[in-house]
């Protein structure tokens, strides 16, 4: 199974602040991840899929880069609503796997 | 427009099978290149990929629990079935079925609370 190793695990920013996610695969995935973002109670939402195309509707300040092993989710000026946590997920391989998960908090 | 919707029980007791379905709506699992994943998160913990089933019936399932998991589909119902056998306590998770695939846009459904209780 592909593995898949997101950093940091927590993320403490301010309002204002631009963070950037970073999720590592343990080979080539060319550009099969997708980026998600989950709050308490609630279903995944998708952000980015394909690495870097931003689902319909998605704010313009999340952006995804990357290819083959390294990638980066980038939010370039932190919002109130953007405190979550954050998931990476690869599906080039048949076997679907994800990163641990970034919580992304409130400093 | 692309929804999917989970639907089971919301209890099962250990040693149970959990059978769930997923109906969706806004594509064809008889479409070239098309598929359905079944996910779960327990409290507190990550996501986890369960299975897949892809539109020419090929299946994929999830490494640690390919022994306990079945996974099909009736195309003609627009629906997606997992079985999860043998049921324990920390099987206990919201299970969430999504179309993840290649070529294609991602769509989640809301997820459905199991809890694994004698």
């Amino acid at each position: 199974d592909i593995q898949m190793t997101q950093s940091p695990s927590t993320l403490s920013a301010s309002v204002g602040d631009r963070v950037t996610i970073t999720c590592r695969a343990s080979q080539s995935i060319s550009n099969w991840l997708a980026w998600y973002q989950q709050k308490p109670g609630k279903a995944p939402k998708v952000l980015i899929y394909k690495a870097s195309t931003l689902e319909s509707g998605v704010p313009a300040r999340f952006s995804g880069s990357g290819s083959g092993t390294e990638f980066t989710l980038t939010i370039s000026s932190l919002q109130p609503d953007d405190f979550a946590t954050y998931y990476c997920q690869q599906y080039k391989n048949d076997l679907y796997t994800f990163g641990q998960g970034t919580n992304l908090e409130i400093k | 427009q692309v929804t999917l919707r989970e639907s089971g029980p919301a209890v099962v007791k250990p040693t149970q099978t959990l059978t769930l379905t997923c109906t969706f709506s806004g594509f064809s699992l008889s479409t070239g290149a098309m598929c359905v994943s079944w996910l779960r998160q327990s409290p507190g913990k990550a996501l986890e990929w369960l299975a897949r089933i892809d539109w020419d019936d090929d299946k994929y399932y999830n490494t640690s629990l390919k022994t306990r998991l079945s996974i099909s589909k009736d195309t003609s119902k627009n629906q997606v079935v997992l079985t999860l056998a043998n049921m324990d306590p920390v099987d206990t998770a919201t299970y969430y079925c999504a179309r993840i695939c290649r070529f294609s846009s991602v769509h989640w459904g809301q997820g459905t609370l199991v809890i694994v209780s004698s």
